[in-house]
C-alpha cells in the first residue's frame, strides 16, 4: 500500500518568514495530493491540494510543488503569520483510492 | 456547504456502554468515511461507504460498527470499548471515492471527542 512520509515533525519559525514542509510517498500510482490543516481541537480543513498532471499550485501565501520523479511534494508558506500555527498534514490518493496521511507537522509562527 | 456536522461533539462511555456516533451531510456526496484520530497524530481510515455499501473495512475490530442508512447519514455504533478507544472519531464526505480519474477531496466534520472509561 501507500507509505507517505513527512518532515519536518515541528517547525518554528519567526512571523514573515516562510515554513517549509516535505513529504514523500512510495505509490507511482498516487494521483492526488492534498494539505490539510488541523487547528487545536478543529477539524482538518483542506488548504490546498495538487494533481499530478500539475507541478505547481499556488493561492496567494500558501503553494504546492510537486516532483512525480522523485516522488516528493512540499507545501511552502510564505510570510507566515501567527494564524498559520496548527498541525498541517500532507496525503496522497495511491491506487487503493483511500488517502494515505503523513504523520504531520507542527508549525508555530512565532511573534 | 461543504458541512459536515456531527453529533455528539462529547461522549463519556463505560465500557459496557451502547451509544452510537452519527454524522450527516447534505453535498450530495456518494463517499462517507470514519477514521479514528489520537491526540498529535494523523486521521487512521476506519470504514469507507461509497454508494450506501461498506467498500472497505481497514481491519477494524467488531466493537465498532458502522451502518449507511442513506446517502446523507453514517452512523458508527459503539458497544463495550475499551479505554484504548478513547480519541476523536472524525466522519468525513467526498464526491465519489470509486472514480479513480477525481481528486478525493474530503471534507471533515469536527468530530466526536470519545472518552471510554
Amino acid at each position: 500500500g501507500e507509505n507517505v512520509e513527512q518532515h519536518p515533525s515541528t517547525l518554528s519559525v519567526q512571523e514573515g518568514d516562510s515554513a517549509v514542509i516535505k513529504c514523500t510517498y512510495s505509490d507511482s500510482a498516487s494521483n492526488y495530493f492534498p494539505w490539510y490543516k488541523q487547528e487545536l481541537g478543529k477539524r482538518p480543513q483542506l488548504i490546498i491540494d495538487i494533481r499530478s498532471n500539475v507541478g505547481e499550485k499556488k493561492d496567494q501565501r500558501i503553494a504546492v510543488t510537486l516532483n512525480k520523479t522523485a516522488k516528493h511534494f512540499s507545501l511552502h508558506i510564505t510570510e507566515t503569520q501567527p494564524e498559520d500555527s496548527a498541525v498541517y498534514f500532507c496525503a496522497a490518493q495511491g491506487s487503493a483510492r483511500q488517502l494515505t496521511f503523513g504523520s504531520g507537522t507542527q508549525l508555530t509562527v512565532l511573534p | 456547504d461543504t458541512e459536515v456536522t456531527q453529533t455528539p461533539k462529547h461522549l463519556v462511555m463505560g465500557m459496557t456502554n451502547k451509544k452510537s456516533l452519527k454524522c450527516e451531510q447534505h453535498m450530495g456526496h456518494r463517499a462517507m468515511y470514519w477514521y479514528k484520530q489520537k491526540a498529535k497524530k494523523p486521521p487512521e481510515l476506519m470504514f469507507v461507504y461509497s454508494y450506501e455499501k461498506l467498500s472497505i473495512n481497514e481491519s477494524v475490530p467488531s466493537r465498532f460498527s458502522p451502518e449507511c442508512p442513506n446517502s446523507s447519514l453514517l452512523n458508527l455504533h459503539l458497544h463495550a470499548l475499551q479505554p484504548e478507544d478513547s480519541a476523536l472519531y472524525l466522519c468525513a464526505s467526498s464526491q465519489d471515492w470509486a472514480s479513480v480519474k477525481a481528486k478525493n477531496i474530503q471534507y471533515f466534520g469536527a468530530g466526536t471527542r470519545l472518552s471510554v472509561l
